[in-house]
């Protein structure tokens, strides 16, 4: 148990569908993330939301749509996707870096994706 | 931007062996972290590095920062079967930007 929670863990959709994935962390924390990890390729950060104000956007496609209610709940909307956008999506959260902590990323267990 | 290169991108290794992961980044570190991830898992914090030279362990993991803070190193003494995973580090610019992770070495250990 992380801290950080999210659903689904499994999802199949097609191509038209509209999917949203939800994260939800219990750790108190005030910045939460978005990342994709594929086979072979680095993580990559999706977006970032620190206190609920979103403060980057990696230029990420706008079929990927994040949206933050609180400090606790992340959600991925999902929406006409790719084939190629079949991956892990990992959420993860921290308190926003300072000279007092180490800003170290507190990992879901990911939501594995498979576009058809 | 700011670039992490790690290697090996994969080791085998007999159990009882030693293994050594490199990170190396395209500008100067503000910080480096590394995280393990086991098979089928998710990305787990081991530890940060923020000095100049610094050294830490963590039983039979040892973590270095280079001298000039664009380089890093974990090396295991020893490995046991459950050392296998993938090890990431990941580097701030600054203190708080945020991090850019390598690709990655993974860990095989046989026993």
């Amino acid at each position: 148990e992380t801290g950080v929670t999210q659903t689904p863990r499994h999802l199949v959709m097609g191509m038209t569908n509209k999917k949203s994935l939800k994260c939800e962390q219990h750790l108190g924390h005030n910045a939460m993330y978005w990342y994709k990890q594929s086979a072979k390729k680095p993580l990559e950060l999706m977006f970032v939301y620190s206190l609920e104000e979103r403060v980057e956007n990696n230029s990420v496609p706008s079929r990927f749509s994040p949206e933050c209610p609180n400090s606790s709940h992340l959600f991925l909307h999902l929406h006409t996707l790719q084939p190629e956008d079949s991956a892990l999506y990992l959420c993860a959260s921290s308190q926003v870096p300072t000279s007092a902590n180490t800003g170290e990323l507190f990992f879901g267990e990911g939501s594995r994706l498979t576009v058809l | 931007g700011q670039q992490v290169m790690q290697i090996p991108q994969y080791q085998h290794v007999q159990e009882g062996e030693d293994f050594t992961t490199y990170c190396n980044s395209s500008t100067t570190l503000s910080n480096i972290q590394w995280y393990k991830q086991r098979p089928g898992g998710h990305p787990v914090f081991l530890i940060q590095l923020v000095k100049s030279g610094e050294v830490k362990k963590q039983k039979r993991l040892t973590f270095q920062f280079g001298e000039a803070k664009k380089n890093s190193s974990l090396h295991i003494t020893a490995t046991q079967t459950t050392d296998v995973g993938t090890y990431f580090c990941a580097g701030r610019s600054s203190g708080y930007s945020t991090l850019t992770f390598g690709k990655g070495t993974m860990l095989l250990v046989s026993p």
